[in-house]
């Protein structure tokens, strides 16, 4: 079957810089994304990564390790607009589908 | 990043009745769209996989007669739900993959409600 682990909830300060893990036990590789999604809406695109290494955009950065399984998301400079969950999803290679997490619930202090 | 357009972006329907909803990709050629559904706190769930001339491929325990699939363009695919009831409202959300770049694109969701 497919798995994919990411804490439900999180919490950090403004400010601050938070890292958000996922581990995944799938059938196939092809990807894997990250996605935020505030409440009542629809997931918006963050990183996608298909090679291991870390790819930097702007105040958030995405980890991957095929080997390890493993994948992390690093939010800087954290602000009040950053509260939301963020989803960790995989590319199942073969059928093109992306199985998600359940996300995680991160919620930010002033 | 790329835009997927969903319509209509909110919907409330009697029992009994059918609800169309459409799932553009606005700049680029999707030939693989995907429907999500999302229930309260709950994480998104893959109902089908729609691709561009072909039947879509369902999940296990999605009722394709219930839940019609056209993708008749490679920017346009609907999702019909056939005969609603009130367990059938949710937050239905489409995806559309650009091949060229391999990112995947959300639509802005459809909340049904029925009555």
């Amino acid at each position: 079957g497919q798995n994919i682990d990411q804490p439900t909830e999180m919490t950090a300060t403004e400010g601050a810089i938070v890292q958000i893990n996922c581990t995944y036990q799938t059938s196939g590789f092809n990807g894997l994304f990250w996605y935020q999604q505030h409440a009542g809406e629809a997931p918006t695109f963050l990183s996608y990564n298909v090679l291991d290494g870390l790819e930097e955009k702007g105040r958030f950065s995405s980890f991957l390790s095929r080997s390890k399984g493993y994948s992390y998301l690093l939010l800087k400079e954290l602000q009040m607009k950053d509260s939301a969950s963020y989803l960790c999803a995989v590319r199942v290679s073969g059928d093109d589908k992306i199985i998600f997490g359940k996300g995680t619930r991160l919620h930010i202090l002033p | 990043g790329a835009v997927v357009s969903q319509h209509p972006s909110w919907v409330i329907c009697k029992s009994g009745t059918s609800v169309k909803i459409e799932c553009r990709s606005l700049d680029f050629q999707a030939t693989t769209m995907f429907w999500y559904r999302q229930f309260p706190k709950q994480s998104l769930m893959l109902m089908a996989t729609s691709n561009e001339g072909s039947k879509a491929t369902y999940e296990q325990g999605v009722e394709k007669d219930k839940f019609l699939i056209n993708h008749a363009s490679l920017t346009l695919s609907t999702l019909t739900v056939t005969s609603a009831h009130p367990e059938d409202s949710s937050f239905y959300i489409c995806s559309a993959r650009d091949h060229q770049k391999g990112e995947q694109f959300f639509g802005p969701g459809t909340r049904l409600t029925v009555l």
